[in-house]
């Protein structure tokens, strides 16, 4: 069955820096997802990318899908500490939304 | 807007009893779902449901029953609790469909002694 796995799975940043995370797939997607979970939180939709190579920017965070439409990354720049908490990257299954083990990231100050 | 709720919270139960999560959404999202999510295995579908009356496993369903008897709620039974059912579980709702963006409730957590 389909695969999604990120890259890296801890991402420690001083506050900032610049970061990017990785996910990619196993099959082609129709889109990819990306959510965020603050520690002790519920996951919460940011953004959804349809289109091979596309690019969105939310603020500080960049958004990119692949052109093959098998992998998308996640920049962020000048990392603050608001950023902090998991990010994964969901792509549609047989039967569901397969999610990422996702990038936790912490932040130093 | 309340949007989609769980109740409760936090939980802490014994082995061997039956435990009911209740998952409440107010958008009349047709499309609801169970996950849970433990360390070093992210987030497992348990089971989901297209609509009302139409439930279907996921990849975890052992242990667990599910009903959807009302658009809005999607409750999760434990019907014997285990310790391995230790977990943090969410209750997640769709508008378009199974792969389509999904709503996450703020999660029950859950401990089984």
């Amino acid at each position: 069955g389909q695969q999604v796995m990120q890259i890296p799975q801890y991402q420690h940043v001083q506050e900032g820096e610049d970061f990017t995370t990785y996910c990619n797939s196993s099959t082609t997607l129709s889109n990819i997802q990306w959510y965020k979970q603050r520690p002790g939180g519920h996951p919460v939709f940011l953004i959804q990318l349809v289109k091979s190579g596309e690019v969105k920017k939310q603020k500080r965070l960049t958004f990119q899908f692949g052109e093959a439409k098998k992998n998308s990354s996640l920049h962020i720049t000048a990392t603050q500490t608001t950023d902090v908490g998991t990010y994964f990257c969901a792509g549609p299954g047989d039967y569901k939304l397969s999610f990422g083990a996702g990038t936790t990231v912490t932040v130093r100050a | 807007d309340a949007g989609i709720t769980q109740s409760p919270r936090y939980k802490i139960t014994e082995t061997g009893r039956q435990v009911t999560l209740m998952c409440h959404q107010t958008w009349s999202h047709s499309y609801m779902f169970w996950y849970r999510q433990d360390l070093g295995h992210g987030l497992r579908l348990i089971y989901y449901s297209a609509a009302a009356d139409i439930t279907d496993k996921g990849e975890v369903p052992d242990g667990y029953v599910v009903s959807r008897s009302k658009t809005e709620n999607f409750p999760l039974t434990l019907e014997s609790a285990t310790r391995s059912q230790t977990s943090v579980y969410f209750c997640a709702s769709s508008e378009r469909g199974l792969r389509d963006t999904q709503y996450f409730g703020p999660g029950t957590r859950l401990t089984v002694l």
